[in-house]
């Protein structure tokens, strides 16, 4: 299993610019969800998911747009990148039975 | 709503000794779940310990090992024999039990330090 998979893991964008972020599971998870790391502010949760076709918000969920069209995928859109939105993206994933949540290695983003 | 506190940005330690990293936390529900996580430099999040609210004995994985005090709501970690590989940013998390979607609520995070 390669358990949570994020792309990409550096990307630069200038403002206004729209992009995703992908995030794939390969463990059959129900529960899926996005993180946002500034300094300071630990980790703070953008969206969420509790199956296919189910999502919600978050914490701090503007400027960001989710879908879950499958189990295994669940991507994260910046519809006009704004240099607040400069951060470190999480995504992590569990079952309704663990507790634990896996985490994918981050996508480090700037916009300009 | 449930938020979490981490009150020390910055804590070091020599190699071989203890450590106690400190976290507080605010929550109407009588049973939820606390977790760990470390995150080095890779940036990978890392699952160190977790408590159930509802156990009174507190958690140990190895060299780690929790002091929960549900009451006073304080949940703080503590390393033992202090290796350089525990440097790294801990978080404190704070999860809804039965039903946990998901939702991580985290502290601010806790740099540690450990001098050789």
């Amino acid at each position: 299993n390669a358990g949570v998979t994020q792309t990409p893991k550096f990307q630069v964008l200038k403002t206004g610019q729209s992009m995703t972020l992908q995030c794939a599971q390969d463990m059959n998870h129900e529960y899926m969800s996005w993180y946002r790391q500034d300094p300071g502010m630990g980790l703070r949760l953008i969206h969420y998911s509790v199956g296919a076709g189910i999502t919600d918000q978050g914490e701090v969920p503007n400027g960001y747009n989710v879908s879950r069209s499958t189990t295994e995928d669940f991507p994260l859109r910046l519809l006009s990148a704004a240099p607040s939105q400069t951060s470190v993206y999480f995504c992590a994933s569990s079952t309704g039975r663990d507790r634990d949540k896996n985490f994918g290695a981050g996508t480090r983003l700037s916009v300009l | 709503a449930q938020t979490v506190t981490q009150s020390q940005p910055e804590m070091s330690v020599q190699e071989a000794e203890t450590v106690t990293l400190s976290c507080t936390y605010d929550t109407s529900e009588s049973d939820y779940y606390l977790f760990w996580y470390k995150q080095p430099p890779s940036r990978q999040m890392i699952l160190v310990i977790r408590q159930e609210a509802y156990k009174q004995q507190n958690a140990t994985e190895n060299r780690f090992s929790v002091n929960f005090q549900k009451a006073a709501k304080s949940f703080s970690l503590k390393i033992s024999d202090s290796q350089l590989g525990d440097a790294a940013m801990y978080f404190c998390a704070y999860a809804t039990y039965p039903s946990n979607t998901g939702k991580l609520i985290f502290g601010q995070g806790t740099t540690l330090q450990v001098k050789p």
